[in-house]
């Protein structure tokens, strides 16, 4: 079946570095891409998100880039601090109503 | 901001006994969804709802059953349970025709012993 999957399983960062988090993805139905990020203990909290007629979209100090061609999902991660630890999810969905497809988390340790 | 109340946050439960676990939409949120997160694991979908009615389905087993109310909250029944289904289970809900953003409640831990 359709499934979303990380490159790396875990990520350690220097405080102040940029971090990227990469995303494979395989269901090129899916209109809608999402970045999570869980703590310990907590739900998935919503980070950012892209359509799939865009390639890239900022946030605050975020970035999610897109490339369909090769279904390619990242999440940058600028001036990484410690509260920046966590799991992240990068997810999928083929409609606005549709579950979301998780792929397996990445680790992200920030080093003080 | 209002946010997904899910309750209880921890239950602990023996084998074969059933499980009721609850979950409080945002206010307006007409869809529910229920997932499931083994240990180191990523959620994996159970179920949804949209207005009371089931709007898909997952990897649920057939000892879960699950519904949503009048007043759109929902709950998820688990029977006969197993050790296997010692996992957190997290609620989500969105507005389905406004945006596809789900907003997930903090969890229900689980275990079964």
């Amino acid at each position: 079946g359709e499934s979303v999957g990380l490159h790396l399983p875990t990520l350690s960062v220097q405080e102040g570095d940029n971090s990227i988090i990469n995303c494979a993805y395989s269901n090129s139905a899916s209109d809608y891409f999402i970045w999570y990020k869980q703590e310990s203990g907590k739900g998935p909290q919503f980070i950012i998100d892209i359509r799939s007629n865009m390639d890239k979209r900022q946030g605050q100090r975020v970035t999610v880039l897109l490339n369909k061609t090769v279904k390619h999902l990242s999440l940058q991660i600028a001036a990484t601090q410690p509260g920046d630890s966590a799991v992240y999810f990068c997810a999928e969905t083929v409609t606005s109503y549709d579950k979301v497809i998780f792929g397996p988390g990445t680790s992200l340790s920030v080093i003080p | 901001a209002a946010g997904v109340i899910q309750s209880p946050r921890h239950l602990i439960k023996e084998k074969r006994e059933t499980a009721t676990l609850k979950c409080y939409p945002i206010p307006r949120h007409d869809t529910v969804y229920w997932y499931q997160q083994g240990p180191g694991q990523d959620p994996q979908f159970l179920i949804s709802f949209y207005e009371k009615m089931q709007s898909d389905k997952g990897s649920i087993p057939d000892r879960f059953s699950a519904q949503q109310f009048s007043d759109y909250h929902s709950e998820l029944n688990m029977s006969s349970l197993e050790l296997g289904d010692s996992a957190l289970y997290f609620c989500a809900s969105s507005f389905r025709d406004y945006s596809y953003e789900q907003y997930f409640g903090p969890g229900t831990r689980l275990t079964v012993t």
